[in-house]
């Protein structure tokens, strides 16, 4: 397994302003990946961060609203950006481990835009 | 992209079994795996199962896959209160995992 921490746990922000949410790992792994969760939905990939290359962003989310970093292979965050009451969310970093690719998860970030 | 689907509510009396299903589209899948997040908490790994397989038990948790069908259940022997959170399902593609909409169970005393 590995042990995953997420700062802030929670946030309460204003509109127009940016948030930047960080990913602790405890070893060393290759890829990561942030997701957003909705209230009450389940989790939508935002992007892959690997370490040395650009992070790489699913469908309908872009890295001017959301940029990521993966300065090494145990950290990395996520920003967002401008924020709506629309991305008010719980935001989650997982990275993949082990042979079966088997993912494990932050505890989230739970951020409510007003 | 890959479709996962779930029911949404299951409620079940403590001590009985609990089953939840799961589907999917892709069947490219190598690797189909349950979830369990409780409120206000992050998501837990259950349990996985590899797509040639067609069962695996681990303790309570039994995972029953028809790749035929591209069906996925979880079974849940002796519901304990505990047990209540929602639970999901995940299929990878690729390195990139799809989930279903999750399924809250409910265990009543």
């Amino acid at each position: 397994s590995a042990v995953i921490s997420q700062k802030p746990s929670r946030d309460i922000c204003q509109r127009g302003t940016s948030l930047t949410i960080q990913c602790q790992v405890d070893s060393q792994v290759t890829m990561m990946f942030w997701y957003r969760q909705q209230p009450g939905q389940s989790l939508t990939l935002i992007a892959t961060a690997n370490q040395g290359s650009e992070a790489t962003y699913e469908s309908g989310f872009v890295i001017d609203k959301f940029p990521i970093s993966r300065p090494n292979l145990t950290f990395s965050t996520l920003t967002v950006s401008n924020m709506s009451p629309e991305d008010s969310s719980i935001y989650l970093c997982s990275v993949s481990r082990g042979g079966t690719g088997e993912q494990y998860f932050g505890p989230g970030t739970r951020l409510t835009v007003t | 992209g890959e479709d996962v689907e779930q029911s949404l509510f299951l409620s079940v009396r403590e001590g009985d079994s609990s089953v939840i299903n799961c589907t999917y589209t892709d069947s490219s899948s190598t690797y189909l795996y349950w979830y369990k997040q409780e409120p206000g908490a992050g998501l837990q790994l259950l349990t996985y199962i590899f797509s040639n397989m067609d069962m695996k038990q681990d303790q309570r948790l039994t995972v029953l896959l028809n790749k035929k069908d591209k069906h996925l259940s979880l079974r849940i022997a002796d519901t304990q209160t505990g047990d209540s959170a929602i639970y999901f399902c995940a299929a990878d593609n690729f390195n990139k995992f799809y989930f279903g909409s999750g399924t809250k169970l409910n265990v009543k005393p």
